[in-house]
């Protein structure tokens, strides 16, 4: 089975700066997806962004970007010029494709709390 | 854009009490789940659907809790009877068919359960 684990319960950083949000898993796959998902107070889960493991161009979407190291089995989360609407939860999450039609379940971490401070 | 629907947002109900949580997954997706959010578990896998067929429910106590898709644009979930510790927000997901799902799954925004 694989597991997910975000070491970092909580983080908090001055808006304008650059943090880094952790996440390593544990799996015997070869091919996956990873993904980080952002639930603000609303609790509306958000997908972020996601990393194909057969990539090794790391993925980007704005401002958030992602360091896949696939032998480390570590996949980080860096978002520049920190706002304050990215304060949230933020969750990394692992998937193992399926070889026919259709999706595989999300295994989740336990989240990161991140705050943004004016 | 295209948005999961849940009912209700808030639901708060006495012990003992049947509670059903609806979910509309956006059309065209073929795979459902459900997940369950405490600060204890965190989320934890409930049931998943694909094809409106059960594909795997091994994460739901099968005593007080079950799942189906009457049809392909709803989704229930059902607790009878309630108990506290069920008290958690229940989200449900969906994903388009995709093979490897690269795309990820689109969330509700969950249904917020109280059980006193």
């Amino acid at each position: 089975a694989q597991t997910v684990t975000q070491s970092q319960p909580e983080m908090s950083v001055q808006e304008a700066e650059t943090v880094t949000l952790s996440c390593t898993y544990d799996t015997s796959e070869s091919n996956y997806y990873l993904f980080w998902y952002k639930q603000p107070p609303s609790r509306q889960m958000i997908l972020v962004i996601r990393q194909e493991a057969y990539k090794q161009q790391n993925a980007t979407e704005n401002r958030f970007s992602v360091n896949f190291q696939k032998a480390a089995k570590s996949f980080s989360l860096k978002i520049s010029d920190s706002q304050l609407g990215d304060t949230a939860m933020y969750f990394c999450a692992f998937m193992k494709p399926l070889s026919n039609f259709g999706n595989e379940k999300l295994t989740f971490g336990t989240g990161t709390r991140l705050t943004i401070i004016p | 854009d295209a948005r999961v629907t849940q009912t209700p947002r808030h639901k708060v109900t006495e012990m003992g009490q049947e509670v059903t949580m609806r979910c509309q997954p956006i059309l065209g997706h073929n795979t459902v789940f459900w997940y369950r959010q405490t600060m204890m578990q965190g989320l934890e896998l409930l049931a998943y659907f694909r094809n409106r067929a059960p594909l795997d429910d091994s994460g739901m106590p099968k005593d007080r809790f079950s799942a189906e898709m009457p049809d392909a644009t709803l989704a229930t979930l059902k607790i009878q009877p309630s108990e506290p510790r069920d008290s958690a927000v229940y989200f449900c997901a969906s994903g388009p068919g995709q093979v490897g799902g690269k795309d990820g799954y689109t969330f509700g925004s969950g249904t917020r359960l109280t059980v006193v």
